[in-house]
């Protein structure tokens, strides 16, 4: 069974300009995860798409990040305009079905390390 | 307000010893925590887990203790071997499957 793929691996940006990063969960997961991890902290979620519904959004900065999931499969987060707080590893997930976390396992991609100069 | 709290940031242990590493947290409505394991370049992945009906949770090589009045867990790894060596998360969620993560443990293991 294929992982979640993640792209890019690496991006440097400059302060105020945009960037979008992709997400390809494992094949059949409903349920997926945007997580922002900076350098020194745990991954915090930033938001949890059920399908192609917004499940959980509460902790995603809406006036410069934005995420889709259009057709409920792929997923891309954007930011627009970038800040240098915004540098971090943004990590994607995906699990069968929303559920209790005891029985629901979350699948991580390898992460997009973003530095923002 | 950090919720889940690992306050050892790194830990070194030889080769066939025990590793211990430990996770505290504030919201009593915690109901379920998991371990993560990280390699570099890598993304967590899941290592074990265990719900708060209990105190203890054992496979192979990893035990997770819980101690609710004490709001505290622990990870032992018995024996330690070089391929343990990575970073650790330690995980809570409140009746969902939204986890808070504490903010890691980096476990070396030399020979």
């Amino acid at each position: 069974e294929a992982g979640v793929a993640q792209s890019p691996r690496y991006k440097i940006i400059e302060k105020r300009q945009s960037v979008a990063f992709w997400c390809n969960p494992i094949s059949g997961h409903a349920t997926l995860y945007w997580y922002q991890q900076i350098l020194g902290q745990g991954p915090k979620l930033l938001i949890q798409f059920q399908n192609n519904g917004v499940v959980d959004d509460s902790q995603l900065p809406k006036d410069r990040f934005s995420a889709e999931r259009l057709k409920g499969v792929d997923s891309t987060l954007k930011i627009q305009p970038a800040k240098l707080e915004d540098s971090a590893v943004y990590l994607c997930a995906s699990s069968r079905h929303q559920g209790l976390a005891g029985s629901n396992e979350q699948f991580f991609g390898p992460g997009t390390r973003l530095t923002v100069l | 307000d950090q919720q889940v709290k690992q306050n050892s940031p790194s830990l070194s242990v030889q080769e066939g010893r025990i590793s211990i590493l430990n996770c505290d947290y504030t919201n009593s409505m915690f109901d379920y925590f998991l371990w993560y394991k990280k390699y570099p370049a890598e993304g967590p992945t899941f290592l074990i887990s265990i719900s708060s009906i209990k105190d203890k949770n054992e496979d192979g090589r990893f035990t997770v203790f819980l101690n609710k009045s004490a709001k505290h867990l622990s990870l032992h790894i018995v024996p330690s071997q070089p391929g343990d060596s990575a970073v650790y998360f330690c995980a809570a969620s409140e009746w969902t499957d939204k986890l808070i993560f504490g903010t890691g443990t980096r476990l070396q293991v030399f020979p």
